[in-house]
């Protein structure tokens, strides 16, 4: 139940694509959903995050699609770009508890 | 705002040595830290959760007495490995957050690289 599903593993998109990343979990008390970009050799960076009273954010070219009754939630980006090349990480927490991540994304875009 | 600042970036240590990580708050007070350890093409798996002023909490499985985690004020948290051996070896992370303040997305450190020879 305190498990994060992350598809898929790797994602390979040509510049100016779509990205889409998926997540899905069980735990319905879960009421907070990041999503962390990582470099390598770097710490995870906060991206964009969505709690489950609403259905979308975007930011900029990042946009969270969040379907509560499917308990999932994915990571759009749009006009990918070769700098975006980078693992993604979805998480999810109950409150201020600690973070349950996904197992990563390693998204690569071909320029 | 929310920075969090990891040091050393790297470090190589003799087996048998122990090696401390430091994971600073430059900007805001963090009440709650997390260290992660992160295997290559790997997720981050959580170590332990510490409050300022109090015990840390470590997952299951994670040796106390290996990894000491002190958190003894609202801007710094120590990660010390103890005698350490090759299979220590790894990409450590701490995340800082102020619950306080109700904000939910903790920030990460740049994280340190630890070579155990």
């Amino acid at each position: 139940q305190q498990q994060v599903k992350q598809s898929p593993q790797s994602l390979i998109v040509q510049k100016g694509g779509i990205s889409i990343i998926n997540c899905a979990y069980e735990n319905t008390a879960f009421d907070y959903f990041p999503w962390y970009q990582q470099f390598p050799g770097k710490g995870p960076a906060l991206l964009i995050a969505i709690r489950p009273d609403v259905s979308e954010k975007k930011e900029g070219r990042f946009t969270i699609s969040f379907n509560k009754s499917a308990k999932q939630f994915s990571l759009h980006i749009m006009d990918s770009q070769p700098g975006d090349s980078a693992t993604y990480f979805c998480a999810a927490s109950k409150g201020t508890y600690k973070y349950i991540f996904g197992t990563g994304t390693r998204l690569k875009v071909l320029a | 705002g929310a920075v969090v600042s990891q040091h050393p970036s790297w470090v190589i240590c003799k087996s048998g040595t122990s090696v401390k990580i430091e994971c600073r708050s430059l900007d805001f007070q963090a009440t709650t830290m997390f260290w992660y350890r992160q295997f290559p093409k790997q997720s981050l798996m959580l170590m332990a959760t510490s409050n300022e002023g109090s015990k840390a909490t470590y997952e299951q499985g994670v040796e106390k007495d290996k990894f000491l985690i002190n958190h003894a004020s609202l801007t710094l948290s120590t990660l010390t490995v103890t005698s350490a051996h090759p299979e220590d070896s790894s990409f450590y992370i701490c995340s800082a957050g102020n619950l306080d303040r109700g904000v939910y997305g903790y920030t990460f450190g740049s994280g340190t690289r630890l070579t155990v020879v």
